[in-house]
């Protein structure tokens, strides 16, 4: 196992263009959790799934936001008409019951213009 | 609420030791992470304290002091490396992390 994995590193898009961030967990961890991340700030949780099931979501999740982990393996996130305050690192972790140190993916930075 | 608190920037020279403190409020207490953050990268985990006391790993110690609602980090030999941001995290009662906005720690020669 290689650790959590997000695709892609880098995002420039448009601002009013969808989006859609990957991230694999490994393997045995049931959590999985998406944050936002802005320059000199700490992560900001937005969402998380224990296997399929999205457990909780950030009140600052707008409805242009939306997060899927189908079969409890991989988890997607989409951001649909992308403002440019959605410019930031997108981190994604995945834990074992939540117990335990978080892993961290390398991050999706994404770049509204 | 929820809250943790840590300074934002703290300076240190080479070779000398630094102490980062945290303060927390949470629903409930699983616990008090400490992750090191170097700039466009993703966290990385340092240390994870539950009991009141001192764990040492290395150059590196975190304290926990339940009752206070208080914790630091000690790192001493400080290399340049370990210019980065150092973020205080507190593991609520639904095993949630609740993230401080880190320090940046700035090493000079």
């Amino acid at each position: 196992d290689t650790g959590v994995s997000q695709n892609p590193r880098h995002k420039i898009t448009k601002r009013g263009q969808n989006v859609t961030f990957r991230c694999d967990p490994i393997s045995e961890h049931n959590r999985l959790y998406w944050y936002r991340q802005t320059l000199g700030q700490g992560p900001e949780f937005l969402t998380y799934f224990q296997n399929e099931a999205q457990l909780e979501k950030s009140r600052l999740l707008s409805d242009r936001f939306s997060a899927e982990r189908p079969k409890g393996s991989f988890s997607t996130l989409e951001i649909q008409r992308t403002e440019q305050g959605d410019s930031a690192m997108y981190l994604c972790a995945s834990s074992n019951q939540g117990r335990g140190g978080y892993t961290f993916g390398s991050g999706t930075r994404l770049t509204v213009v | 609420g929820q809250n943790i608190d840590q300074p934002t920037e703290m300076t240190a020279t080479e070779g000398a030791i630094v102490q980062i403190n945290c303060t927390y409020q949470t629903s409930g207490f699983n616990g008090l992470f400490w992750y090191q953050q170097h700039a466009g990268e993703a966290p990385t985990f340092l240390s994870y304290n539950v009991l009141d006391g001192l764990e040492e790993k290395g150059r590196f110690s975190s304290f926990l002091s339940r009752s206070k609602g208080y914790s630091y980090l000690l790192l001493k030999e400080l290399q340049m490396k370990d210019s980065a941001s150092y973020l205080c995290a507190g593991l609520d009662s639904n095993y949630q992390l609740i993230w401080g906005a880190g320090t940046k720690l700035i090493i000079k020669p």
